[in-house]
């Protein structure tokens, strides 16, 4: 069945650090890929989205590419803050098959002053 | 401008008793879906509805059953709870399914079972 896979946390860095997270999928159909973003005490909120191969999503600075060659939509930021400190969940949706989100494990990011 | 209402908040309950779980949005959303989030574990999904009067099964439905009332609200009942059933629970709609993606959470119920 469709599956996510993401690096685990948690991540820490410095405030104004290049920011990373990795993110594959396995899917059988055409699926559309998402970031969500969950800050302390609060539920999940969607961070950005691409809906097909070679689109970009970004939000507040996050991008991710999905790129269908690698199966991979990879979080990015160039420059983050102590505010990003929140966990990351990469999630896919095949759109068409079924009404189900599937969720990675969720990556743990600290971000130092 | 209240999105995802669920209630409770927190729930302590001994094993084998029972429990449920309100959830209900007031965005004219017509899929639900309950999940579970479990340390090093993710979201896992329990139970969804795609439109009123529809419910399917998601990857952990077991000890769980549901009720989609009306277009508003779906709950998320514990017949007997288990010490595994500790976890957060969170509702969540969406306007056109999984499709969009765009899943609107509520905070979450934090449920200990003792």
């Amino acid at each position: 069945g469709d599956s996510v896979t993401q690096m685990e946390g948690p991540v820490t860095l410095s405030e104004e650090a290049f920011l990373t997270i990795n993110c594959t999928y396995t899917a059988t159909g055409y699926p559309s890929l998402f970031w969500y973003v969950q800050y302390p005490g609060e539920g999940l909120q969607l961070l950005l989205k691409a809906t097909k191969a070679d689109d970009k999503g970004s939000n507040k600075g996050f991008e991710a590419t999905y790129r269908k060659e690698t199966t991979s939509f990879h979080l990015e930021k160039g420059s983050v803050q102590v505010s990003d400190s929140a966990v990351y969940f990469c999630a896919l949706s095949d759109w068409g098959r079924d009404d189900k989100i599937i969720f990675g494990k969720g990556t743990r990011l600290h971000i130092l002053p | 401008n209240a999105g995802v209402t669920q209630t409770p908040k927190f729930q302590v309950l001994k094993t084998g008793q029972s429990m449920t779980l309100q959830c209900a949005q007031d965005m004219n959303h017509n899929s639900m879906y309950w999940y579970r989030q479990d340390p090093g574990m993710g979201l896992r999904l329990i139970y969804y509805s795609a439109s009123e009067g529809t419910t399917d099964k998601g990857e952990v439905p077991n000890g769980y059953n549901v009720s989609r009332l009306n277009k508003r609200e779906f709950s998320l009942r514990l017949e007997s709870a288990a010490p595994s059933q500790t976890s957060v629970y969170f509702c969540a709609s969406s306007e056109e399914g999984g499709g969009t993606g765009e899943l609107f959470f509520g905070e979450g119920s934090r449920l200990t079972v003792l």
